[in-house]
C-alpha cells in the first residue's frame, strides 16, 4: 500500500466546474506538497502546507493533520488547468528520506471546453 | 522555467552501456534531490545532497547508480551497465536550506532527462 493515496486517479470535467482532488497519507509528515505536471514532464510546485489552508488565484489547498488528509480545489476550472496533479509529503515516510518527497500516483485532470 | 536545468533532455542507450546525467540547480540552493519517474507513476525519491554531502539514499538506488555533487553546485547521476528497467524520466530538484518552522522548503524541479534503454 502506497503511503500517499490520491483520488480520483482520473477526472474529466467541463469548463467552469469546481474541482476537488483528495490526498490521504498514512504516517507523520513535516509538510505536504501539491505539484502540477504537464505533458513532457515539467513539475511545478503549487503549494507547501503544514497546517490550515492556502490560496493562490483559483487554487485552494487545505490540510487536516489529525485526519491525515488534504484537498486541492480549483474554482472556475479552465482547459489550461488540464494536467496531472500530484500530492507529495516530506517527513517520516518510508523511502522518501528525511527530506526527499514521497509522491502519490497523481490525478490526471482534463477540463473540456 | 524554474531555473533548474538538466542535460541531456533525452538519452537513448543500449543495454549494458553507462550513462551520466547532469543537473544544475538554482545557484543559491544548497539542497539537491534526484527522483525517478516511470510511465503512469508518481516520481520516486533516489537521493539527496546538502551542499556536497550525500545525506540520503533510497534503497531503490542499486550499486549500479552513483551520484555526486563535488563542489556543492551541479550534480551528476551515473548509471552503470544499464538495464531495460532503468528506462524512466530522471528528475532533479533543488531547494534552499529550510527556513520554515516545518524544516521543509519548496523544491524546484528541472525538466527531467528521459532515458530509454534498448
Amino acid at each position: 500500500k502506497n503511503e500517499v493515496e490520491q483520488s480520483p486517479q482520473n477526472l474529466t470535467a467541463q469548463e467552469g466546474e469546481f474541482i476537488t482532488i483528495n490526498c490521504s497519507y498514512s504516517v507523520g509528515i513535516s509538510a505536504l506538497h501539491w505539484l502540477q505536471q504537464h505533458p513532457g514532464g515539467g513539475i511545478v510546485s503549487l503549494f507547501m502546507l503544514s497546517s490550515g489552508k492556502k490560496k493562490h488565484g483559483r487554487l485552494i489547498a487545505t490540510i487536516n493533520i489529525q485526519e491525515k488528509h488534504s484537498s486541492l480545489h480549483i474554482t472556475a476550472s479552465h482547459p489550461r488547468d488540464s494536467a496531472v496533479y500530484i500530492c507529495a509529503v516530506t517527513g517520516r515516510v518510508t523511502g522518501g528520506g528525511a527530506d526527499g518527497l514521497t509522491f502519490g500516483k497523481g490525478t490526471h485532470l482534463i477540463i473540456q471546453p | 522555467d524554474t531555473g533548474v536545468s538538466q542535460d541531456p533532455r533525452h538519452k537513448i542507450t543500449k543495454r549494458g552501456q553507462n550513462v551520466t546525467f547532469r543537473c544544475d540547480p538554482i545557484s543559491e540552493h544548497n539542497r539537491l534531490y534526484w527522483y525517478r519517474q516511470t510511465l503512469g507513476q508518481g516520481p520516486e525519491f533516489l537521493t539527496y545532497f546538502q551542499n556536497e554531502a550525500q545525506l540520503e539514499k533510497s534503497r531503490l538506488l542499486s550499486d549500479r547508480f552513483s551520484a555526486e555533487r563535488p563542489k556543492g553546485s551541479f550534480s551528476t547521476l551515473e548509471i552503470q551497465r544499464t538495464e531495460q528497467g532503468d528506462s524512466a524520466m530522471y528528475l532533479c530538484a533543488s531547494s534552499q536550506r529550510a527556513s520554515t518552522l516545518s524544516g521543509v522548503n519548496t523544491q524546484y524541479f528541472g525538466p527531467g532527462t528521459r532515458l530509454t534503454v534498448l
